[in-house]
């Protein structure tokens, strides 16, 4: 079975400051791994995906985010916040042989000035 | 190209009545999921559309829920006897054929639900 865990809840930021929200998944077999954000009252939006190949991988509004197998781990990352990226952030996985996505139970980003 | 839709974008009901959401898919795309997710929580996989065919159910999905999508296009999941537990976003995702992409899944705005 697929799981996906985001340690942190909630991560406060200044803006201008760098960002990693962390997430860690299981699964005995390969996997696709997604970042997702949501903003307050809306769907979700794909931030950026590992499908194979390069293990860093680079998404929308300057956010990357790098697959460690070893360590099971995709955390995402961006060197510099800004107000606009206060929303609520989720890991998903997904199993070669799964059609559905696991979620994490979500990372809220709360960028201030 | 549109995104997913997906409509009403909000419903308040009474415990008890029935309600229908609607989703219609990023054009062409074949496959259509259906998620639920509460406050505070991660969306959680409901049911599974390939083409017009429900290849998978959760277990979350009791059998006052039942998820149909006729034609292989848009797709409707209708609540009966709603209960206050039921209250939650109901996200919709589509994903296109291609080997590798359709391993994406887009989603729509949801649907938020009320059960007073």
């Amino acid at each position: 079975a697929q799981s996906v865990t985001q340690l942190d809840s909630q991560v406060p930021v200044f803006e201008e400051a760098p960002v990693e929200l962390r997430c860690n998944y299981s699964s005995s077999v390969s996997v696709y791994l997604f970042w997702y954000v949501q903003y307050p009252n809306q769907g979700l939006q794909l931030l950026l995906k590992y499908l194979s190949g390069s293990t860093l991988v680079k998404g929308i509004n300057g956010f990357e985010a790098e697959f460690n197998k070893s360590q099971t781990s995709f955390h995402l990352r961006k060197p510099s916040v800004h107000i606009s990226d206060t929303a609520e952030y989720f890991c998903a996985v997904r199993t070669g042989t799964a059609s559905k996505l696991t979620f994490g139970t979500g990372t809220r980003l709360q960028v201030t000035l | 190209d549109t995104g997913v839709s997906q409509n009403p974008r909000h419903k308040i009901t009474k415990r008890g009545q029935n309600v229908t959401f609607r989703c219609d898919p990023i054009s062409e795309h074949n496959r259509l999921y259906w998620y639920r997710q509460t406050l505070g929580q991660g969306p959680e996989f409901l049911t599974y559309f390939q083409n017009e065919a429900q290849l998978e159910k959760s277990r979350l999905l009791s059998d006052r829920f039942s998820a149909e999508r006729p034609k292989g296009s848009f797709s409707t999941l209708e609540i009966q006897r709603t209960e206050q537990g039921d209250s939650a976003m109901y996200l919709c995702a589509s994903s296109p054929r291609d080997k590798l992409a359709k391993n994406i899944q887009y989603f729509g705005a949801g649907t938020r639900l009320s059960v007073l």
